[in-house]
C-alpha cells in the first residue's frame, strides 16, 4: 500500500500569498493518478486537481498542480479568503487508494 | 447537474448494522464507479471501497472487508453500503462520491453520520 505523506501539517498564510502544499509518496504513483481535494468544515471534500495537474471542472486557475513520481505539489497562486480549509492529497494504484493525513492551512 | 444525496444520521448500538444510501441523478448511471470514505471526527478521509454501477461488482479495502457490503439498484439510481458489527470507531461521516477521470471522485454526497454509542 503507497502511503502518502503531507507537509507541512499546518500553513499559516495571509490572503494574497502563494502557498505551496508537498505530498510525497512512498512509491511511485502509477500514471501520475494523484488527486487534490479541499474540505472546508462541516462540508464534502471537493475535488479540485485531477491527474497531477489537471483542474477539475470549475476549479479556479489559481489552483495548479504538478509533480510526477514520488513527489506532487499543490500551488494556490495568490490566496483568496475562501481557500483557507484543509486539503487532501489522493493516489491511485490498482486497486487502492490512499490519502495522505491533510494539510491544514490556516489565516495568519 | 450531477447530484449525489446521501440519507441522514443514524445512531447504532455496538454490534449492530448499518446501511446507508446514495441517490443519484444527471448522468448515465451504469456508466460510473462509486466510492465510498469515511472520516471519523477530527480525522482524514479513510477510502472503503468501489462499486462499479454497470454490474454491481465491488473492491474493498482490506480493513473493511467482511464487515462492508456495496449494492445498488439500477431502477432507482440509488448505491447503498452496509456495515456490520459496529464498534465505537466506527463513528464517521460517510460519503460517496462518483469516479471521474483519472481516478478522481467527483462530485461527493454530502455525509451521512454514524454514531456508534451504547
Amino acid at each position: 500500500e503507497i502511503v502518502l505523506t503531507q507537509s507541512p501539517g499546518t500553513l499559516s498564510l495571509s490572503p494574497g500569498e502563494r502557498a505551496t502544499l508537498s505530498c510525497r509518496a512512498s512509491q511511485s504513483v502509477s500514471n501520475n493518478y494523484l488527486a487534490w481535494y479541499q474540505q472546508k468544515p462541516g462540508q464534502a471534500p471537493r475535488l479540485l486537481i485531477y491527474g497531477a495537474s489537471s483542474r477539475a471542472t470549475g476549479i479556479p486557475d489559481r489552483f495548479s498542480g504538478s509533480g510526477s513520481g514520488t513527489d506532487f505539489t499543490l500551488t494556490i497562486s495568490r490566496l483568496e479568503p475562501e481557500d483557507f480549509a484543509v486539503y487532501y492529497c489522493k493516489q491511485y494504484r490498482t486497486p487502492l487508494y490512499t490519502f495522505g493525513q491533510g494539510t491544514n492551512l490556516e489565516i495568519k | 447537474q450531477v447530484q449525489l444525496v446521501q440519507s441522514g444520521a443514524e445512531v447504532k448500538q455496538p454490534g449492530a448494522s448499518v446501511k446507508l444510501s446514495c441517490k443519484t441523478s444527471g448522468f448515465t448511471f451504469t456508466s460510473y464507479y462509486v466510492h465510498w470514505v469515511r472520516q471519523a471526527p477530527g480525522q482524514g478521509l479513510e477510502w472503503m471501497g468501489i462499486i462499479n454501477l454497470n454490474g454491481g461488482s465491488t473492491f474493498y479495502a482490506q480493513k473493511f472487508q467482511g464487515r462492508v457490503t456495496m449494492t445498488r439498484d439500477t431502477s432507482t439510481r440509488s448505491v447503498y453500503m452496509d456495515l456490520s458489527s459496529l464498534r465505537f470507531e466506527d463513528t464517521a461521516v460517510y460519503y460517496c462520491a462518483r469516479s471521474y477521470y483519472d481516478y478522481g471522485f467527483h462530485p461527493w454526497g454530502q455525509g451521512s453520520l454514524v454514531t456508534v454509542s451504547s
